[in-house]
């Protein structure tokens, strides 16, 4: 049973545009989420986090946005850059619970 | 500072061989964590290594699957008996401290095992 789901293995944007990450998960007890980007043949980077007490969180190019009753979160990448290509994970942990649950990924692609 | 280290980073092997997997941590770093990545899927935690608590075995997959890690720092993850179902990228991370989900994991690259 996936708890943090990515229901889109891939995304293609345009250079300068918005990329929209999606990602649903099914645990209540989730509290803490987080994005990862990797690269090919490296392992995932940490990109941006959100607790579950606000629904927003910012940092530069990107923002997450958390939906607490739809169980739905989303990053936002503002504009994208042909360096944003790579796989997206979404993950998410709860209480006590210290490893992290990862979605599947999400390729994306940014076309120059 | 050196990031998180993982050797090899390519093992092929025979089914029915048992393999030893190596992560070199963050220095400083309390928390160890090891997860695999099967094609296509997203990453499966394993195991989870606290200072000297007794680690978190909730994730291994069989009794074939074992990891320790010696004076707090270097784990070895071995896989006795490999099976082709054994075959994926096995990452490690390590974090500052044990905070739950508000202490960041890094990752090290990786290392991608093939049974044949």
């Amino acid at each position: 049973d996936q708890q943090v789901k990515q229901n889109s293995p891939s995304l293609s944007v345009q250079e300068g545009r918005i990329s929209i990450l999606n990602c649903d998960y099914t645990n209540s007890m989730f509290d803490y989420f987080l994005w990862y980007k990797k690269y090919p043949a490296e392992g995932p980077t940490f990109l941006i986090s959100i607790s579950s007490i606000k629904d927003k969180n910012e940092d530069g190019r990107f923002t997450v946005f958390l939906n607490k009753s739809a169980k739905h979160l989303s990053l936002h990448i503002v504009p994208s850059q042909p360096g944003d290509s790579a796989v997206y994970f979404c993950a998410a942990s709860g209480t006590g619970r210290r490893a992290l649950t990862f979605g599947s990924g999400t390729r994306l692609q940014v076309q120059p | 500072g050196a990031g998180v280290s993982q050797s090899p980073s390519n093992k092929v092997t025979e089914k029915g061989k048992d393999v030893e997997l190596r992560c070199d941590p963050i220095s400083g770093h309390t928390a160890l964590y090891w997860y695999r990545q099967s094609l296509g899927q997203g990453l499966e935690f394993l195991i989870y290594f606290q200072g000297n608590s007794a680690p978190d075995k909730s994730g291994l997959p069989s009794d074939r699957f074992s990891a320790e890690r010696t004076g707090g720092s270097v784990s070895t993850l071995t896989i006795q008996r490999t099976q082709q179902e054994d075959s994926a990228v096995y990452l490690c991370a390590s974090s500052l401290r044990s905070g739950g989900g508000t202490d960041t994991q890094y990752f090290g690259p990786g290392t991608r095992l093939t049974v044949l």
